[in-house]
């Protein structure tokens, strides 16, 4: 099956700076890579999503990247705010989705 | 995307015992999944809830532990039976929407077994 790894674990910035989570992925047939955001409390949402045939998508100071080659996928916070503080995963689609461990987004008034 | 609600939202419950967690959507959807969150980890999908039909399990979850029910296409349950201490976890079911069947999630039920 499919094997997602995601870095860092935990990720601390100030505010107005910019974060990058990072994750790759074992199966080149995956072709379909979501984001997810997860405040304490709450079910993940999500918050971009990126297809195979792409290989950027922005959303406002969100953005996706995606290097198929290299098997790995990116994404791009920029000029951080407390609200972004929240656990953020990364997936990928292979007949089910398989998501990566979470990074701790804590953003630094 | 579906507006999708769970009850209960916590509950604390004692080893030996079952809850049954309910998952409401208000819109009619085709595929329901139930997954685990265990405590500051990631997710895991327990099973795909079909409508009239047994659910769908994955590796290392079994029916006898996790039954689950799908009368129509906006609710399902999910039971986890004979609790144990190691069941306590996030409960969370979500609806597949697009495409790509892009996973909604509920908020959430958040177990404790003592």
């Amino acid at each position: 099956g499919e094997n997602v790894e995601q870095h860092p674990s935990t990720l601390s910035v100030q505010e107005g700076d910019s974060a990058v989570i990072k994750c790759t992925y074992s199966d080149s047939a995956s072709n379909y890579f979501p984001w997810y955001k997860q405040e304490l409390g709450k079910g993940p949402q999500l918050i971009i999503d990126i297809r195979s045939n792409v290989g950027e998508k922005k959303d406002q100071r969100i953005a996706v990247t995606l290097n198929k080659t290299a098997k790995h996928f990116s994404l791009h916070i920029t000029e951080t705010q407390p609200e972004d503080s929240a656990v953020y995963f990364c997936a990928a689609l292979f007949n089910k989705f398989y998501f990566g461990s979470g990074t701790k987004l804590n953003v630094k008034p | 995307s579906a507006v999708i609600s769970q009850k209960p939202s916590r509950d604390i419950c004692q080893r030996g015992t079952s809850l049954t967690i309910q998952c409401q959507v208000d819109s009619q959807v085709t595929m329901m999944f139930w997954y685990r969150q265990q405590p500051g980890q990631s997710l895991t999908l327990i099973a795909t809830a079909n409508q009239g039909s047994e659910a769908t399990y994955e590796s290392g979850f079994v029916i006898d532990k996790f039954p689950i029910s799908r009368p129509n296409l906006t609710f399902s349950t999910l039971t986890v039976s004979n609790m144990s201490p190691e069941d306590s976890s996030i409960y969370l079911c979500s609806v597949g929407e697009g495409r790509d069947y892009e996973q909604y999630f509920g908020p959430g039920t958040r177990l404790t077994v003592t």
